[in-house]
């Protein structure tokens, strides 16, 4: 069973880094052909596509937030994550994780989720 | 980047009702769109890629289909189970995009 859950701070102030974490489990970010993705929806919004991480270390990031956003993964952990610097009340959202595989770009397993905020 | 163009943005039905929900992409995406239902609490399912592939598991009363750039979410025989977001999202060219998302409610 595939399952992807996040993690993250809960609440942080402006100018801080944001961490966050998406463990996975039922698939590996090791095997060929898997990618992990970050997607952020404000509160009452649209969804907004971050960034990927594929099994062979490729990254690829929205280029509206390229210089703020690293995510890497780690797979002895079977993790992903995803690190925005600089945070400001816009980043305030629920920050989702999911699954993508190579054959396509969609994402066929999603996280519930994990809401920040960001306030001084 | 591709803009995602979805409509409409609220939609009224009851069950049993079909309805249709639309995107239009603003250049080619080929038949890369995948359809998303959002609901509290619960993770995003994926119920259509590559314009009208079913995804594994979803009911054959939701339905993709593709003229050009234009695309369209079909839900035959509405069941209450069916209430609640929807997005597309192109997956042909990063940085991926979705639409602005359709609420069905219940009438």
């Amino acid at each position: 069973q595939v399952t992807l859950k996040e993690s993250g701070p809960g609440i942080l102030q402006p100018s801080q880094t944001l961490s966050l974490t998406c463990t996975l489990s039922g698939f590996s970010l090791s095997t060929y052909g898997m990618g992990v993705g970050w997607i952020r929806q404000p509160s009452g919004k649209g969804l907004e596509w971050l960034a990927n991480i594929w099994w062979y270390d490729d990254e690829y990031y929205n280029p509206s937030l390229k210089n703020r956003l690293t995510i890497s993964k780690d797979t002895s952990s079977n993790q992903a994550f995803l690190k925005i610097t600089n945070v400001d009340a816009a980043d305030t959202a629920t920050y989702y994780c999911a699954r993508l595989r190579r054959v396509s770009h969609y994402f066929d397993y999603w996280g519930q989720g994990v809401m920040v905020t960001v306030s001084s | 980047d591709v803009q995602m163009t979805q409509s409409p943005y609220n939609l009224a039905a009851s069950p049993g009702e079909s309805v249709s929900i639309n995107c239009k992409a603003s250049k080619s995406i080929s038949k890369y769109l995948a359809w998303y239902q959002q609901k509290p609490g619960k993770a995003n399912k994926l119920l259509i890629y590559d314009g009208s592939t079913l995804q594994s598991g979803i009911p054959s009363r939701f339905s993709g289909s593709r003229s050009g750039t234009d695309f369209t979410l079909t839900i035959r025989s509405l069941e209450p189970e069916d209430f609640g977001l929807y997005y597309c999202q192109q997956h042909n060219e990063y940085p991926f995009t979705f639409g602005s998302g359709t609420k069905l409610e219940i009438k």
